[in-house]
């Protein structure tokens, strides 16, 4: 299955608080699991990536805790801000063996952060 | 800024025409990903090149083609144009294949009336 589904579709949190997005996959085949970030009117711009050989990666306030047995990854985005609202996209790398780069994306969630 | 260029910004066109999409990459890169973002199927990979070679197809209808000419940039062509064409093209890039960043420019909106 070439799909990655991505949970909620919109997500309202207060500044301060806590953001979580969930994804999941049916492809073990997936190795390399990016998260985008899109403004309006720009185009999507990496987040912070995770491979399948760790269970959690940590850049700043952003997060990506990864279960390979669920086939399930999530980011996190502590102590959000007016300026992370946008809308976020999880995605995933089939292992082509370096021949392509061809990601699957989520269907994106429109976070709102309310100040 | 990502450092990817894409031309031009707004394009609206007739149903039956044909347009052309330029997408100029981050300097030094060698691969260029062409991605369709619309309402209905998001973020859909088109094409792939890499050096001048196709690389890999994805969900590219045959009235679209691609190519990258030898200076790296690269044209989307979309011929007999439908209003379900009507979408945002995006150009991404990146320095190598094998899960390297990829780097999106901020998109063609094409509107087909």
């Amino acid at each position: 299955q070439q799909q990655v589904k991505q949970s909620p579709q919109s997500l309202i949190v207060q500044k301060g608080g806590i953001s979580i997005i969930n994804c999941a996959y049916e492809n073990t085949a997936f190795d390399y699991f990016p998260w985008y970030q899109q403004f309006p009117g720009k185009g999507p711009a990496l987040l912070i990536a995770i491979r399948p050989d760790v269970s959690e990666k940590k850049e700043g306030r952003f997060t990506i805790s990864f279960n390979k047995s669920a086939k399930q990854f999530s980011l996190h985005i502590m102590d959000s801000q007016p300026g992370d609202s946008a809308t976020y996209f999880c995605a995933a790398d089939p292992n082509y063996g370096g021949a392509t780069n061809k990601l699957i994306f989520g269907t994106g969630t429109l976070l709102a952060v309310q100040p | 800024d990502s450092g990817v260029t894409q031309t031009p910004k707004h394009l609206i066109t007739a149903t039956g025409q044909r347009v052309t999409l330029r997408c100029s990459p981050r300097s030094g890169d060698l691969s260029v990903y062409w991605y369709q973002q619309s309402l209905d199927q998001g973020l859909q990979f088109l094409i792939h090149y890499y050096n001048g070679e196709e690389r890999a197809k994805g969900n590219i209808l045959e009235r679209f083609s691609a190519q990258q000419f030898p200076d790296l940039h690269s044209e989307l062509n979309l011929s007999s144009l439908e209003l379900g064409d009507s979408a945002l093209y995006f150009c991404a890039s990146s320095a190598w294949v094998g899960n390297s960043p990829l780097h999106f420019g901020n998109g063609t909106r094409l509107t087909v009336t």
